[in-house]
């Protein structure tokens, strides 16, 4: 079975506030850990990435947290804006090279 | 820089036709990854390759399916014989280093009738 899983399926937020995006994941040997927006018919694209040994890092207007203890990944996302409206996946590593494995996936729709 | 490229876009296949989806990776990129993705379904793993070799293959279905990635050209996944449930989208993603980010095309959707 998949060993990353999302909280919530479906996100509902308005234009302006902030989004939290959460994702488990259950691979104790995985140490890389990545998010992705995909928006309608286009391939996966790389919004940020965060490695085991930290457990904060900022990019513009997203953040990612790793808590390894609960083996648990969020996305923060300041600021929602329309162009934000995309499905999102965490993807990690397994401790592998380079095979990502993906989650099912949330849907953040942003009102404006 | 172009991205990575994958064509065509669209293809449309009868059952038991043969289905090849082409995927020029980023330049400079010699690792590339071919994923599969369901409707409303996360990306599934199928198979990793280096120029000339397969590194990983452990995602991909044992008979009908096959990929390569030559010294010259493009990546190839090929599916022979399809059936329906072959019916999805295929993505190919590629990394310079063969460990953390890839980069992904905009996929090729195969519709079998």
């Amino acid at each position: 079975g998949e060993s990353v899983g999302l909280h919530l399926p479906t996100l509902s937020v308005q234009e302006g506030d902030n989004s939290i995006i959460n994702c488990a994941y259950s691979n104790s040997a995985s140490d890389y850990f990545i998010w992705y927006k995909q928006e309608s018919g286009k391939g996966p694209q790389f919004i940020i990435d965060i490695r085991s040994n930290m457990d904060k890092r900022q990019g513009q207007r997203v953040t990612v947290l790793l808590n390894k203890t609960v083996k648990h990944l969020s996305l923060q996302i300041a600021a929602t804006q329309p162009g934000d409206s995309a499905v999102y996946f965490c993807a990690e590593n397994g401790g592998s090279q380079g095979n990502l494995i993906f989650g099912k996936g949330t849907k953040l729709s942003v009102k404006p | 820089n172009a991205g990575v490229m994958q064509n065509p876009r669209h293809l449309v296949r009868r059952r038991g036709q043969e289905a090849r989806l082409r995927c020029s990776p980023m330049k400079g990129h010699s690792h590339v990854y071919w994923y599969r993705q369901l409707p409303e379904e996360g990306l599934k793993f199928m198979v990793y390759l280096q120029k000339e070799n397969i590194i990983d293959e452990s995602g991909m279905p044992k008979e009908r399916f096959s990929a390569e990635f030559p010294k010259e050209g493009p990546s190839i996944l090929r599916i022979q014989q399809v059936v329906r449930g072959d019916s999805a989208a295929y993505f190919c993603a590629s990394s310079p280093t063969g460990y953390e980010k890839l980069f992904f095309g905009s996929g090729t959707q195969l519709s079998v009738l």
